[in-house]
């Protein structure tokens, strides 16, 4: 079965860091674009980050600094490591397969992280 | 990169049809036709219901079907079915820094 799975979030004071993880299944992350997305309780999507199939990575410019994508391919793995965390990067975060841009087909079930204090 | 623009909420009777509009710009909408759209059931995770603005994903209903006129693409829910009652976002690729914008999500309630 194709899919993925996120974990890692938590509640965390601001300034902290957390990493996330996306495990994937029935297919190989290194081949294909994967994509974080998140979603601030009551509120809508969110593009946050990419990785191309090639290594490259890209951020939205309100984590950019801030947060690192990454992935293991032995793992089938990829990481959101987010530092610096700020209240408003509360949200659910989702692991996407990235259809090279042109849409988000795999969605896991995502994985909440709470900044506060 | 502001979000795309869509209406807050849509509503119809069982069996009516209803459109959505997804509202960008020359450097989104205008720009690509990668316009994809997403439904979302409360406390689940999104789902693809149209990728390239109007192709079906396998085992996504006929029901669903999208276009798109210059800065603004559309999806129509064709035989309003309860089970349509989610909320609806529309995501495009950007030339700008940020490389995709969703919409503000639109709410679809059946009457």
């Amino acid at each position: 079965e194709v899919q993925v799975v996120e974990s890692g979030g938590g509640l965390i004071q601001p300034g902290g860091s957390l990493r996330l993880s996306c495990a994937a299944s029935g297919f190989t992350v290194s081949s294909n674009y994967m994509t974080w997305v998140r979603q601030a309780p009551g509120k809508g999507l969110e593009w946050v980050s990419v990785i191309y199939s090639a290594g490259s990575t890209y951020y939205a410019d309100s984590v950019k600094g801030r947060f690192t994508f990454s992935r293991d391919n032995s793992k089938n793995t990829l990481y959101l490591q987010m530092n610096s965390l700020r209240a408003e990067d509360t949200a659910v975060y989702y692991c996407a397969r990235d259809l090279q841009g042109s849409a988000f087909d795999i969605w896991g079930q995502g994985t909440m992280v709470t900044v506060s204090s | 990169q502001s979000a795309l623009t869509q209406p807050a909420s849509v509503s119809g009777s069982p069996g009516q049809s209803i459109t959505i509009s997804c509202k960008g710009t020359s450097s989104d909408v205008g720009a690509y036709n990668y316009v994809s759209w997403y439904q979302q059931h409360p406390g689940k995770a999104p789902k693809l219901m149209i990728y390239d603005v109007i192709n079906r994903p396998s085992g996504v209903s006929s029901r669903f079907s999208g276009s798109k006129s210059g800065n603004t693409a559309s999806l129509t829910i064709s035989g309003l079915q309860a089970e349509d009652e989610a909320d609806y976002y529309c995501s495009s690729e950007t030339s700008s820094s940020t490389l995709y914008v969703f919409g503000t999500g639109t709410k679809v309630t059946v009457l």
